[in-house]
């Protein structure tokens, strides 16, 4: 099984400012990674396919990098829309699993 | 629009069992791979069944397996998760999700609003 560990798991963070959170995959997964924001009471809402290709309909400022083993979700200039959770993904292989989970709070 | 519904969720016994529905509208759901997710209270999100598009392939996580059983109606545009035996650590909100490519990789592209089981006596 891929284990996916998401850091940080929790970010405080002005609006405005730069996000980045990172994912790491136990093992080599190529670009099979995806990132999903939820909101809470809300289902998860895809942001970003194959480590690098924004979802239509997402905002630009959010953007996706890497591969391999490690991936890397930046949000650029915060808004206060965004406070949510954010998981990665990997579909190189079964068991699928998922991140851990980073929640972004809005100071 | 791409919708799905799911439904079936309820307070269920320890050993009991359930079965989820999801009733899927705005694409050709013969053509897509399925799967339910869920997520048990305040944690994270967890896969627990893939099917193909005819049925005729079925992957389940360790943790289900012999218990949960995935199947659909492309007839009925209808997914479904016959649950049995259930634990307490099955607890939890389960999404139906449809995977993004035909070939059953990628994301999940869609998903439902979820529907909660909770097992307790």
């Amino acid at each position: 099984e891929i284990v996916l560990t998401q850091s940080p798991d929790f970010q405080s963070v002005t609006p405005k400012e730069k996000v980045t959170i990172t994912c790491r995959a136990s093992q080599s997964i190529g670009s099979s990674l995806h990132w999903y924001q939820q909101k809470p009471d809300q289902s998860p809402k895809l942001l970003i396919k194959y480590a690098s290709q924004s979802f239509s309909g997402v905002p630009s400022r959010f953007s996706g990098s890497g591969s391999g083993t490690d991936f890397t979700l930046t949000i650029n200039s915060l808004e206060a829309e965004d406070a949510a959770t954010y998981y990665c993904h990997q579909s190189s292989s079964l068991p699928r699993t998922f991140g851990q989970g980073t929640k972004v709070e809005i100071k | 629009e791409v919708q799905l519904v799911e439904s079936g969720g309820g307070l269920v016994q320890p050993g009991g069992s359930l079965r989820l529905s999801c009733a899927a509208s705005g694409f050709t759901f013969s053509s897509y791979w399925m799967s339910w997710v869920r997520q048990a209270p305040g944690k994270g999100l967890e896969w627990v069944a893939n099917i193909k598009q005819d049925g005729s392939e079925k992957y389940y996580v360790d943790s289900v397996k012999g218990r949960f059983t995935i199947s659909r109606d492309n007839a009925k545009n209808s997914l479904y998760l016959q649950m049995n035996s259930l634990r307490a650590e099955d607890t939890a909100v389960y999404y139906c999700a449809r995977v993004w490519a035909v070939a059953g990789t990628g994301p999940f592209h869609y998903w439902g609003q979820g529907t909660l089981v909770t097992v307790s006596s």
